[in-house]
């Protein structure tokens, strides 16, 4: 079975860093891109990018350049969704999925849930 | 990289059918045939339901079915069931590699 287990909910304060996780089994995990979600409390999903765990190639919506860091362990079938300094507006469920060829994402993890607040 | 327009909300009763539509741009709705359709539940994760703007995985029922004209991707779900009370996303392929999600809309069985 295709499966993405991401990490538990966290709760930092606004200025803190955090780094979470999203680890892929019953497929080879170096073969598809993964992405990233974000679902603000009450709203929609916003596509935050994707990285290629083969060779970490990675590429990001414009509205979260910069602000998120994307990155990937192939040895340990993993990727990860990091902030160097978090923000109350960060709060949030996020969400990895597996990006298809027909780009589309299939499965979805079970969403890790940031809150930020002091 | 503006989000995709869909309606708030749509309803409709049992057995009936319902039309949700998703309007993109050129550059993205009108330039791929690589809408996704994705169906999520309060308190749990999207389920993928369309892909390719038509075609649907293994298990998703053929109640739902997905088309595009323009600009424009739509989701039909016909024979409304309770179960299918839920938000619905649609999103597209954006070029270069990113994609861009619809604002979601919020089905209501009557």
């Amino acid at each position: 079975e295709v499966q993405l287990v991401q990490s538990g909910a966290e709760v930092k304060k606004p200025g803190e860093s955090l780094k979470i996780s999203c680890k892929g089994s019953g497929y080879s995990f170096t073969s598809y891109w993964i992405g990233w979600v974000r679902q603000m409390p009450g709203k929609g999903l916003e596509w935050m990018g994707i990285i290629y765990p083969g060779d970490s190639d990675t590429r990001y919506s414009p509205s979260f350049q910069g602000q998120v860091t994307i990155s990937a362990d192939k040895s340990i079938s993993t990727a990860y969704l990091q902030w160097s300094s978090l923000k109350a507006s960060d709060t949030a469920m996020y969400y990895c999925a597996r990006q298809l060829q027909t780009r589309c994402f299939d499965p979805w993890g079970q969403g890790t849930l940031v809150t930020v607040s002091s | 990289q503006s989000a995709l327009t869909q309606p708030a909300s749509v309803s409709g009763s049992p057995g009936q059918s319902i039309t949700i539509s998703c309007t993109g741009t050129s550059s993205d709705v009108g330039s791929y045939n690589l809408v996704s359709w994705y169906q999520q539940h309060p308190g749990k994760a999207p389920k993928l339901m369309i892909y390719e703007g038509s075609k649907r995985p293994s298990g998703v029922s053929n109640r739902f079915s997905g088309s595009k004209s323009g600009n424009t991707a739509s989701l039909t779900i016909s024979g409304l069931q309770a179960e299918d009370e839920a938000d619905y996303y649609c999103c597209s392929y954006a070029g270069s590699s990113t994609e861009v999600f619809g604002g979601g809309t919020k089905l209501t069985v009557l």
